[in-house]
């Protein structure tokens, strides 16, 4: 079973700090690999996807990944309070159709 | 506007009844997608489609049926058969080639009276 794993939290960080947000998985065949925002009652909303082994910057978003380690995180700069949602990383198996799979959630938490 | 929109944002379902749940979109994209979200819990795929008149079982088959018969339109059939089936549900799209991201609609979400 390909499987995401997340750091359920919550992961509660002050105003202004850096967040940082973590992932695993076990599919080593992985190529594509998405962050989603999710607030209470909503649905996931697409912050940053990554492709390539690095760093790719999008605003106060970072989103990191090393293949060799099969690891992708994400940090968030300036951290506010709107920010406090359930964060999703979600992996494109190495399969033939475009199916992703899903961690379970980070709870980010950015308290004044 | 683009988007995907699905109907309704609430709905119940009475024992032994079969209810569907609409997901249309005007992206023009190839694929689509359903999911089913528990409290706590990740994105589970039920259903998913690459292109109209074909579709594949995710994770989580059991219990829904779904059609494509137009690109714009992907409906959910939770069954009888679906004896859990209180959950938030996602619908999804994209274009369908390569790794490209995945867009959902606002949810629906279902619970048993």
């Amino acid at each position: 079973q390909k499987e995401v794993e997340q750091n359920s939290g919550p992961l509660s960080v002050p105003e202004g700090a850096i967040a940082s947000l973590n992932c695993t998985y076990s599919d080593r065949g992985s190529q594509s690999f998405f962050w989603y925002r999710q607030y209470s009652g909503k649905s996931p909303e697409l912050i940053m996807f990554i492709y390539s082994n690095g760093d790719k910057e999008d605003g106060r978003f970072t989103a990191q990944l090393n293949k060799a380690s099969q690891y992708v995180s994400l940090l968030i700069r300036d951290s506010q309070p709107s920010d406090s949602a359930t964060y999703l990383c979600a992996v494109k198996n190495s399969g033939g159709y475009n199916k992703l799979i899903f961690g379970a959630g980070t709870r980010l938490a950015v308290h004044p | 506007d683009g988007g995907i929109t699905q109907s309704p944002k609430y709905l119940f379902r009475k024992e032994g009844q079969n209810v569907t749940l609409s997901c249309e979109q005007n992206l023009n994209h190839d694929a689509m997608y359903w999911y089913r979200q528990d409290p706590g819990q990740g994105l589970r795929l039920i259903y998913y489609s690459q292109i109209v008149n074909d579709f594949q079982k995710g994770d989580i088959a059991e219990g829904y049926s779904v059609s494509r018969e137009k690109k714009e339109s992907f409906p959910l059939t939770v069954t009888s058969a679906q004896k859990n089936p209180t959950a938030f549900y996602l619908c999804a799209s994209n274009p369908g080639q390569g790794g490209q991201p995945q867009h959902f609609g606002d949810g629906t979400r279902l619970s048993i009276l």
